[in-house]
């Protein structure tokens, strides 16, 4: 049975500090890892998907990094800001492309 | 892009009543469609795989009779949670979509409270 971890549960941190959240999983025969961000009370926002062959991903600030064989993706935020407080959780495909295993998240706090 | 969109976003109701939740694919067909429960700071917990035209699977010690589910077309799946007790409140997520190089699409969630 697939299981994710991510460290740390809770991060808070000072205006534009860059930042690394980890994932890590234990079956690593995954088709794709995806990122999401989850403010409070409300559902999830896909940031960034990485394919099993590929080994990062960028969008704007965030960086993701895949290593399949050590089971672990990183979740990189650059000059990070206010409006990046959210929960960030990393999902792995059960089997096939369908259901996915969540981490429990990591909480980041960013303060002015 | 691809929009999954959820209803009601939150419910504050009586136990005992029942309470439908609608998950609607809003620009492409989901033939499947995904249910997921959170509690506070956990992650989210799969309950089950809404197919279009057949049986939802749920999944192990999910009741089925508690969380009725209906996918009655292709672009609207239901999650009916019948005589709703404090013990059934949580916030209640759908998805749609995904594939390989994809991602999957979550709604906006639903608060549910049973008094």
């Amino acid at each position: 049975k697939q299981e994710v971890t991510q460290i740390p549960a809770a991060l808070s941190v000072p205006e534009g500090e860059n930042l690394v959240l980890n994932c890590s999983f234990t079956d690593s025969a995954i088709y794709n890892l995806q990122w999401f961000r989850q403010d409070p009370g409300k559902g999830l926002t896909s940031l960034l998907l990485i394919q099993s062959s590929q080994r990062e991903q960028t969008s704007g600030r965030l960086n993701a990094s895949l290593d399949k064989s050590s089971g672990r993706s990183t979740l990189y935020i650059a000059a990070s800001q206010p409006g990046d407080s959210a929960t960030y959780l990393c999902a792995v495909p059960n089997s096939g492309y369908s259901t996915l295993t969540f981490g429990k998240g990591t909480m980041l706090l960013v303060s002015p | 892009g691809a929009v999954v969109s959820q209803h009601p976003s939150w419910v504050i109701c009586k136990s005992g009543t029942s309470v439908k939740i609608e998950c609607r694919s809003l620009d492409f067909q989901a033939t499947t469609m995904f249910w997921y429960r959170q509690f506070p700071k956990q992650s989210l917990m799969l309950m089950a795989t809404s197919n279009e035209g057949s049986k939802a699977t749920y999944e192990q010690g999910v009741e089925k009779d508690k969380f009725l589910i209906n996918h009655a077309s292709l672009t609207l799946s239901t999650l009916t949670v019948t005589s709703a007790h404090p013990e059934d409140s949580s916030f209640y997520i759908c998805s749609a979509g995904g594939t390989a190089d994809q991602p999957q699409h979550f709604g906006d969630g639903t608060r549910l409270s049973i008094l």
